[in-house]
């Protein structure tokens, strides 16, 4: 049981580029989100999804997709990357509920020069 | 915007002692209020949760204090040791069959051996 895994743990892009940064779980959660973590900021909620083939906007939306094919898979994607970008992005997952703990990926560092 | 407001920023404890961490909130309609850990490098994971149907829950040396009319909740950590240093997040969860969470901030707790 891997929990909720990402790849990749580091990354550096130049501005226009776009990536796909990847999350997995494996513990047949139904509820994923994606959050960003900057200085002062604490976590913000880019997108979440409640179910596969189904997803929703967060607190920060902009210049990030996400979707869910499977109930596994929550990758987030740039589109064109900008140095506001520059973060550090958790994916959790949690089973669907009003209390149920909410697991949290190791992270991905990334970089926009 | 729905917030949820933490201090203090940062904290400094000798061993031994009591490490005292406040959040406060906004919106009533909020009705779990988690608590994360997150060590340097690693994803947040959660510590303690509360109910706003009690005031007060404790797991070891760690409590959290719940306050309803002031909208008010506090992390107590008890005889806090060098192992505890780490960053706490408060949260809260919206409720309302999406279950998403607003962050604190964050705290930066140091213990000092």
């Amino acid at each position: 049981n891997a929990g909720v895994t990402q790849t990749p743990k580091f990354q550096v892009l130049k501005t226009g580029q776009s990536m796909t940064l990847q999350c997995a779980q494996d513990m047949n959660h139904e509820y994923m989100s994606w959050y960003r973590q900057d200085p002062g900021m604490g976590l913000r909620l880019i997108h979440y999804s409640v179910g596969a083939g189904i997803t929703d906007q967060g607190e920060v939306p902009n210049g990030y997709n996400v979707s869910r094919s499977t109930t596994e898979d929550f990758p987030l994607r740039l589109l064109s990357a900008a140095p506001s970008q520059t973060s550090v992005y958790f994916c959790a997952s949690r089973r669907q509920g009003r209390s149920y703990e909410q697991y949290f990926g190791p992270g991905t560092r990334l970089t926009v020069t | 915007q729905q917030q949820v407001k933490q201090s203090p920023q940062s904290l400094i404890v000798q061993k031994g002692g009591i490490s005292i961490i406040n959040c406060a909130y906004e919106n009533t309609a909020f009705d779990y209020f988690p608590w994360y850990q997150q060590f340097p490098g690693k994803g947040p994971a959660l510590l303690i949760a509360i109910r706003p149907d009690v005031s007060e829950k404790k797991e070891g040396r760690f409590t959290i204090s719940f306050n309803k009319s002031a909208k008010q909740f506090s992390l107590h950590i008890m005889d806090s040791q060098p192992g505890d240093s780490a960053t706490y997040f408060c949260a809260a969860s919206t409720g309302g069959g999406t279950y998403k969470y607003i962050f604190g901030t964050g705290t930066r707790l140091k213990v000092l051996a």
